[in-house]
């Protein structure tokens, strides 16, 4: 069935350093979405990506979506403290359903 | 404006008892959902409403059910709660549908003995 899979689980990175989390998918996406869940909190919508090859940016968010739509990622330049948090993706390809990867869970180091 | 709220914050409960989670939004969103958050898994969908009146079956079904009476509330229902059902619950909603920007309530922490 459908999968949308999420690497790497942690990543630890020391303030400053630039952070990276990939999410693919067994099928072809309609779109896909990134949340942000703070340690205790609740996911939080970030962007939603769906063009073939697109390309979004927040500050120092950058969101890409594959050629194929069967990839995307997220990468955080120059991270901060107030980036800790999960970062999960969210893929859909039918009309009900969302699938969500298993999210990066993302240290900063000060 | 409250957006989406849940309760219970968190509840312990003996394996066999029945017990609702309730989930309200003020947002007048047509559809809403509900996931299970276990570690290492991820979000994972339980049930949706697409629209008041209508009620649709995610990933993990099985010994949960909802009801849709109207826009607002969408509560989920454990006939008989077991061991495995531990978990944090999120209830979610968007304006129309899975393609949509959803938005979270806080989360119910659910132990099963």
């Amino acid at each position: 069935g459908q999968q949308v899979m999420q690497i790497p689980q942690y990543q630890h990175v020391q303030e400053g350093e630039d952070f990276t989390t990939y999410c693919n998918s067994s099928t072809t996406l309609s779109n896909i979405q990134w949340y942000k869940q703070r340690p205790g909190g609740h996911p939080v919508f970030l962007i939603q990506l769906v063009k073939s090859g697109e390309v979004k940016k927040q500050k120092r968010l950058t969101f890409q979506f594959g050629e194929a739509k069967k990839n995307s990622s997220l990468h955080i330049t120059a991270t901060q403290t107030t980036d800790v948090g999960t970062y999960f993706c969210a893929g859909k390809s039918g009309a009900n359903n969302l699938f969500f990867g298993t999210g990066t869970r993302l240290t900063v180091i000060p | 404006i409250a957006g989406i709220t849940q309760a219970p914050t968190s509840q312990i409960l003996a394996a066999g008892r029945r017990m609702t989670l309730r989930c309200t939004q003020d947002m007048r969103h047509n559809a809403m959902y509900w996931y299970r958050q276990d570690l290492g898994l991820g979000l994972r969908l339980i049930h949706y409403s697409n629209t008041a009146g209508t009620t649709g079956k995610g990933e993990v079904p099985d010994g949960y059910s909802v009801s849709r009476a109207n826009t607002d509330d969408f509560p989920l229902t454990l006939a008989s709660a077991v061991p495995s059902q531990t978990s944090v619950y999120f209830c979610a909603s968007s304006d129309s549908g899975f393609g949509n920007e959803q938005f979270f309530g806080p989360g119910t922490r659910l132990t099963v003995l």
